[in-house]
C-alpha cells in the first residue's frame, strides 16, 4: 500500500488560512487522494478527495501536484471547530476500498 | 436519512474474555468496514462486509471475526481478549464495496481490557 508522509502538528489563528501539505511520492495513477479528519471524541469524517485535478467543495479545497507526488488541504478560514487530526489517505480502488491512515496532522486553532 | 451508529459506547473486559460490537449503517448502504484504533494513532483497517459476506481482511488474527445481517448491519467479535485489544473501534459504512466513495464512520466503541 502507498505511503503518505504528514508533519505531525500545525498550527494555525483562527480566520486564517490553513495549508496542511502531504506527501505521496509513491503514488500509482490509479489512487485517489483522501483527506479524513478526527475531532476529539469522534470518527473520522471526510473532508475531499482528487484524483488529477484541484476540487473545492464547502469545506475546503484539495491542490494537487501536476506530478501528484504531493497535495495540500487548504482551510480557506480557520476556525476553532477545525482543531482536529487531519489524515492523508491515498486509495486504490480496489476490492475493498479499504482506507490506510497514517499517524496524520494534529492541527491546532488558537483564537 | 440516519448516520452509523455503534453500541455500546463503552466497554470494559477482562483479559480472555469475549466481546462484541455492534454497528448500524447509514440508510441506503450495504457496506461496512471496521477499524481498530489504539491511543494516539491512526485507525487501522480490520475486515469489510459487503452483502453479508467477508469482503477483505487487514492483518488481525482470526480471534477477530465479524457478520452482516439482511439488514446491512454488523458485529465485531473478537474472542480471548488481550490487552492490546484495547483501542477505539470504529465501523464507517459505504454505499458500494470497492469504490472510492466516501466511507461514514460512526463514534466508535472504546473498549479497555483489564
Amino acid at each position: 500500500d502507498a505511503k503518505t508522509t504528514q508533519p505531525n502538528s500545525m498550527e494555525s489563528n483562527e480566520e486564517e488560512p490553513v495549508h496542511l501539505p502531504c506527501n505521496h511520492s509513491t503514488i500509482s495513477g490509479t489512487d485517489y487522494i483522501h483527506w479524513y479528519r478526527q475531532l476529539p471524541s469522534q470518527g473520522p469524517e471526510y473532508v475531499i478527495h482528487g484524483l488529477t485535478s484541484n476540487v473545492n467543495n464547502r469545506m475546503a479545497s484539495l491542490a494537487i501536484a501536476e506530478d501528484r507526488k504531493s497535495s495540500t488541504l487548504i482551510l480557506h478560514r480557520a476556525t476553532l471547530r477545525d482543531a482536529a487530526v487531519y489524515y492523508c489517505i491515498l486509495r486504490v480502488s480496489s476490492n475493498t476500498g479499504k482506507l490506510i491512515f497514517g499517524q496524520g496532522t494534529t492541527l491546532q486553532v488558537k483564537p | 436519512e440516519t448516520g452509523v451508529t455503534q453500541s455500546p459506547t463503552h466497554l470494559i473486559k477482562t483479559r480472555g474474555q469475549q466481546v462484541t460490537l455492534r454497528c448500524s449503517s447509514q440508510s441506503g448502504h450495504n457496506t461496512v468496514s471496521w477499524y481498530q484504533q489504539a491511543l494516539g494513532q491512526g485507525p487501522q483497517f480490520i475486515f469489510q462486509y459487503y452483502r453479508e459476506e467477508e469482503n477483505g481482511r487487514g492483518n488481525f488474527p482470526p480471534r477477530f471475526s465479524g457478520l452482516q445481517f439482511p439488514n446491512y448491519s454488523s458485529e465485531l467479535n473478537v474472542n480471548a481478549l488481550e490487552l492490546d485489544d484495547s483501542a477505539l473501534y470504529l465501523c464507517a459504512s459505504s454505499g458500494l464495496a470497492g469504490s472510492t466513495d466516501t466511507q461514514y464512520f460512526g463514534p466508535g466503541t472504546r473498549l479497555t481490557v483489564l
